[in-house]
């Protein structure tokens, strides 16, 4: 059984640029969340995806969206990049979109300049 | 305002010895859920164990078990015989029935010692 994974593990962007960040969710997961991690800090809510439809986002500005495809897969896209945006950014997968058990990448670690 | 605290930034155990990690949290929901993440160096976060909020019996995992304490919001999680592998970060989180979105604590650093 494949876990989730993530793409890049790692990249640096300037101030101003747009990044993608990709997600391959679990076998058989058909919800995906993206959570931030800023250094030192406990994960937060982004948004989730469930059969390609946004259904929950939490208290990040418009310029933060996503895109779930039909194999469940995922991205995360960041426009205007900036410096606070520097972070680990995680993909989580779910068999469910109401349990909170989720199922994690290793994230991808964005610097900001 | 929904919260989760972890009032413990570090902890340290010894080898097969008990250690136990604190956790509040604040909601005005009665029904949710609670959750223990373990995030090694690696990364990678796992589900530790899992407690649903109308349940009077705490959760139990192998050699992870929590005291929830509903009245008084609060959630703890006790690790038996600890193990180097459980070396990690600890998280507190709930979520909101019906819901995935997880409201996390700032987190616990255990070390454990040979």
């Amino acid at each position: 059984e494949t876990g989730v994974t993530q793409s890049p593990t790692h990249l640096i962007k300037t101030r101003g640029q747009q990044v993608t960040l990709r997600c391959s969710s679990q076998s058989g997961h058909n919800t995906v969340s993206w959570y931030q991690q800023a250094l030192g800090q406990g994960p937060q809510f982004i948004f989730q995806y469930y059969r390609e439809e946004e259904n929950g986002r939490g208290n990040f500005p418009p310029r933060f969206s996503g895109l779930q495809f039909p194999n469940y897969s995922s991205e995360l896209n960041v426009n205007a990049l900036e410096l606070d945006d520097s972070a680990l950014y995680l993909c989580a997968s779910s068999p469910r979109t109401d349990t909170g058990e989720l199922f994690f990448g290793e994230g991808s670690r964005l610097t900001v300049l | 305002a929904q919260t989760v605290t972890q009032s413990q930034p570090e902890m340290s155990v010894q080898e097969a010895e008990t250690v136990t990690l604190s956790c509040t949290y604040d909601t005005s929901e009665s029904d949710y859920y609670l959750f223990w993440y373990k995030q090694p160096p690696s990364r990678q976060m796992i589900l530790v164990i899992r407690q649903e909020a109308y349940k009077q019996q705490n959760a139990t995992e192998n050699r992870f078990s929590v005291n929830f304490q509903k009245a008084a919001k609060s959630f703890s999680l006790k690790i038996s015989d600890s193990q180097l592998g459980d070396a990690a970060m600890y998280f507190c989180a709930y979520s909101v029935g019906g819901y995935n979105k997880l409201i996390f604590g700032a987190g616990t650093r255990l070390a454990v010692h040979p």
